[in-house]
């Protein structure tokens, strides 16, 4: 079993829309979580750090679920900017980072 | 900024040549890593390291070795290159943050290889 597993999509939605990824992760041991942006042959950078409950930033915002061992990313208000492939890391006092294998989004005009 | 820099963007090489990925980092970071990122399998761990001199094999070190003599910067070395070598490599680093949880991972640009 993977690490951390995410839907593949791709995901096209209309410019405005609401859109919501999730990310589920097998390690309970587990302690922190990301989410990455990567653009079509471009590096991963990172979108927004998980430590607790949950994150918030802008249009973006990042929820994790300790006892179902889920991470999700809402993206409201989508632009056509914010197509790109979202990736979710979990990592946990060792020194490894787990990565899912990304989500795509279209954001559609 | 974090900065981390990786020697070339683009090479192409014979099966069979001995190649070197370098990869720079400017913040001091203790933890630098070495990732392929190939479509559908997503970004695989080759190897990482902790320290100077320290290394840990990842999930697909075969075919691959790294160096670390100094703390900003961490060697990928195709010992003989073969075209299932053929991938996107990253280069990462981190530091440890409070409570020795792993900060967010810092990329650099990458290299496209094209193994011929």
């Amino acid at each position: 079993r993977k690490e951390v597993e995410q839907d593949p999509g791709p995901f096209n939605v209309p410019e405005g829309a609401t859109v919501a990824f999730n990310c589920t992760y097998s390690n309970s041991a587990s302690q922190s979580f990301f989410w990455y942006r990567q653009d079509c042959r471009k590096e991963p950078k990172l979108l927004m750090s998980v430590y607790s409950s949950g994150n918030e930033d802008g249009r973006f915002t990042a929820q994790l679920n300790r006892a179902s061992q889920y991470i999700s990313l809402l993206i409201r208000d989508s632009k056509l900017s914010d197509s790109a492939t979202y990736l979710c890391v979990a990592t946990n006092t060792g020194n490894q980072f787990y990565f899912g294998t990304g989500t795509s989004l279209t954001v559609i005009p | 900024d974090v900065k981390v820099t990786q020697s070339s963007r683009y090479l192409v090489k014979r099966t069979g040549e001995k190649v070197f990925l370098e990869c720079v980092q400017d913040m001091d970071h203790e933890n630098m890593f070495w990732y392929r990122q190939d479509p559908g399998l997503g970004l695989r761990l080759i190897y990482f390291s902790y320290d100077v001199k320290m290394k840990e094999k990842g999930d697909i070190p075969e075919g691959y070795s790294v160096s670390r003599e100094k703390k900003e910067r961490f060697s990928l070395i195709l010992e003989s290159a073969s075209t299932n070598q053929t991938s996107m490599y990253l280069c990462a680093s981190s530091f440890f943050g409070q409570g020795d949880l792993n900060t967010e991972a810092f990329f650099g640009q990458g290299t496209r290889l094209t193994v011929v």
